[in-house]
């Protein structure tokens, strides 16, 4: 069965770093999305994407994050200068159509020190 | 803007018994909803969906929710849980009268512990 795939599962950095996080949505997919999950808590949106832009972004989406699909195949997920409170589990996820459901990966954890 | 509530943060139920996970939502027209559940470090897997028609849908591993409209709840429901359904379990709703980027919103989530 098709699936999302994320790379790093886990990623230490150091406060100020920049990170990448980096998804293969499932091939024919049309919608893409990252979220975040603090702590096994809520899950929640960060930015969506359709068409090679972004569609709708969060107020959590400020200028530290980026998104792109360079290639057609990654979808990827930039913070420029991590902050200690970026520690979260990032999650991607990608849906065929607007009825349909999303399918995440496993996330990628982000921990900043 | 649309919204989810679970209003308990956990559901404690013994195995062979029902169960209840409650989610009520706010949007602006007709909702879709979701359901899905998340074991502990794996992302969420998708459960059961309401788009339109038939109020009950059936899912994964058992599960069923009620779509009601009047009171704008789409409760989660199985007639005889399993220790392995203790997880942490996600209403969430998308507003298709939104934005272009049909984002899906979700709730706090309710962590169900089924004792055996």
């Amino acid at each position: 069965e098709p699936e999302v795939t994320q790379t790093p599962s886990h990623q230490v950095t150091q406060m100020g770093q920049e990170v990448i996080l980096r998804c293969v949505p499932i091939s024919n997919h049309l919608y893409f999305y990252w979220y975040r999950q603090i702590l096994g808590q809520k899950v929640e949106f960060l930015v969506s994407f359709y068409n090679n832009e972004i569609s709708e972004k969060s107020e959590i989406f400020d200028d530290q994050f980026s998104v792109e699909r360079p290639d057609g195949s990654n979808f990827t997920l930039k913070i420029r200068s991590t902050k200690l409170e970026d520690s979260a589990m990032y999650f991607c996820a990608s849906m065929q159509g607007t009825t349909g459901e999303l399918f995440f990966g496993e996330g990628s954890r982000l921990t900043v020190l | 803007a649309q919204s989810v509530a679970q209003p308990e943060d956990q559901v404690n139920v013994a195995e062979g018994n029902p169960l209840t996970v409650k989610c009520t939502y706010s949007v602006s027209g007709n909702p879709y909803l979701f359901w899905y559940v998340q074991y502990p470090n794996r992302g969420l897997q998708f459960l059961l969906k309401y788009i339109t028609g038939d109020n009950l849908v059936k899912g994964s591993y058992g599960f069923e929710a009620e779509f009601n409209k009047s009171q704008t709840s789409f409760h989660l429901k199985k007639p005889s849980a399993l220790v392995s359904d203790s997880a942490l379990y996600f209403c969430a709703v998308r507003d298709p009268q939104g934005t272009g980027g049909f984002k899906t919103i979700f709730g706090a989530g309710t962590r169900l512990f089924v004792k055996a």
